[in-house]
């Protein structure tokens, strides 16, 4: 099946400090990757759309010069938080979209950041 | 290794009662999500259970039995939005999500 992974698993941080966090696709290349931050027992909340090769597409109110979004190849999109403060720990989730071969997305285990 | 199964796809009708099962095998637990997703939009939250019993909130419930490392989604007077794709994820001690690969719900009239 088709496997995506997120490193690190959990990032603490002082504040000011940026963080990156990489999501791959291990067994399949994925044209699209998303980036989803979740705060507890609420929805995923779509940030911004990354195709390979090009700019990211954010969402309305997502800042993009402060989540730095590079998908770089085809199984590989880093999300970097930049200069972070309190506000921004939450539950970091990027899922990969397969593209032709399938409307499914696979979603990574997650990544909890907290900001001191 | 930890796993996830829910099944595939299922079919229900337009007011009827449709249950969603999912069994689970992690390592540690810190509980279990349901979210619905319809095509194209991100998945919405719809439930989360970290004790045995029954939730239930509105049309949807959730159950949980912890010792069967088993959980279903309850979906009763199904209406036509209803048709979307529902995410079992289990959260091991590590805090991180096991996803299942989803239940494709299609609802006919």
């Amino acid at each position: 099946g088709a496997v995506v992974s997120q490193h690190p698993s959990w990032v603490i941080c002082k504040s000011g400090t940026s963080v990156k966090i990489e999501c791959r696709s291990l067994d399949f290349q994925a044209t699209t990757m998303f980036w989803y931050r979740q705060f507890p027992k609420q929805s995923l909340m779509l940030m911004a759309t990354s195709n390979e090769g090009s700019k990211a597409t954010y969402e309305q109110g997502v800042e993009k010069d402060k989540f730095l979004i590079n998908h770089a190849s085809l199984t590989l999109s880093t999300l970097t938080v930049t200069s972070a403060h309190p506000e921004d720990s939450s539950f970091y989730i990027c899922s990969a979209h397969r593209g032709r071969e399938s409307d499914e997305q696979f979603f990574g285990p997650g990544t909890r950041l907290t900001v001191l | 290794g930890q796993n996830i199964d829910q099944p595939t796809e299922m079919t229900a009708t337009e007011g009827a009662i449709v249950q969603i099962n999912c069994t689970y095998q992690t390592s540690g637990f810190n509980g279990l999500f349901w979210y619905q997703q319809h095509a194209g939009e991100a998945p919405t939250f719809l439930s989360y259970n970290v004790l045995d019993g029954l939730e239930e909130k509105g049309r949807f419930s959730s159950f949980l039995s912890r010792s069967k490392g088993y959980s279903y989604l309850l979906l009763k007077e199904l209406q036509m939005k209803d048709s979307a794709s529902y995410l079992c994820a289990a959260m091991d001690s590590n805090y991180q999500l096991i996803w299942g690969a989803g239940t494709k719900l299609i609802i006919k009239p």
